[in-house]
């Protein structure tokens, strides 16, 4: 399966700046994902990201807030806009998985703390 | 999308076979059943996925009855490192669909 690796892992950030997240994959993939887990909490899609277009938002969640950038197959951005406090979060991006294996790969995530 | 149901939690003991159950009714004909464990601080890690019948590999078995509206995972004689949560999900194999989060299950093993 495909191999992933988010940074940072972590940061703790001021409100109403902003942090961008990397996700690098180690083969070209066509879909990745980005996710969000409050604490305590299960995992809720943002957004999907193909390359060459631009993101498809869940509901609740706005470009203008998430940009997502996807520059190429094997890597994207999230950044989290004008952060506050209710943005602290672990973020994950994800990919699908190979042929050969099933199911989708996580990277290890991003765990956010604004203060 | 089929929506799951699982147990918020369950409790074990080393040793011991764990089966967590999860219903889904609204499964469409060409969903799999994928099951996913987590541990806190790490993204969730793919453990198996099946269609119909029982499908088993190093790591759990995974029961799934005619009618698909429910299946069960089988973690074989858990450790403590088994302690996780442990999500059930219904959809695309993994080709071009999202992924829907449950609640999941918390699995606390105990020595």
């Amino acid at each position: 399966s495909a191999v992933i690796s988010q940074k940072p892992s972590r940061d703790i950030c001021q409100r109403g700046t902003s942090l961008t997240i990397q996700c690098q994959v180690d083969s070209q993939v066509t879909m990745m994902f980005w996710y969000r887990q409050q604490p305590g909490q299960s995992l809720t899609l943002i957004a999907t990201a193909n390359q060459g277009s631009e993101a498809t938002y869940e509901s609740g969640f706005v470009i203008d807030k998430f940009p997502i950038s996807r520059p190429n197959l094997t890597f994207s951005t999230l950044t989290v806009s004008n952060m506050s406090p209710e943005d602290s979060s672990i973020y994950l991006c994800s990919v699908v998985g190979t042929l050969s294996s099933a199911g989708y790969t996580f990277g290890s995530g991003t765990r956010l703390t604004v203060v | 999308l089929a929506k799951t149901t699982q147990p918020i939690s369950m409790d074990s003991y080393e040793g011991q076979e764990v089966n967590i159950t999860c219903s889904h009714n609204n499964i469409a004909t060409n969903d799999y059943i994928t099951w996913y464990q987590q541990f806190p601080s790490q993204g969730p890690r793919f453990i198996i996925q099946g269609y119909k019948t029982k499908v088993t590999n190093e790591v759990a078995s995974l029961f799934i009855p005619a009618d698909r509206k429910s299946s069960t995972l089988s973690l074989p004689r858990v450790s403590l490192s088994d302690t996780a949560v442990y999500y059930c999900l219904v959809g695309d194999r993994g080709g071009y669909s999202t992924l829907t989060f449950g609640k999941g299950t918390m699995l606390l093993v105990s020595p």
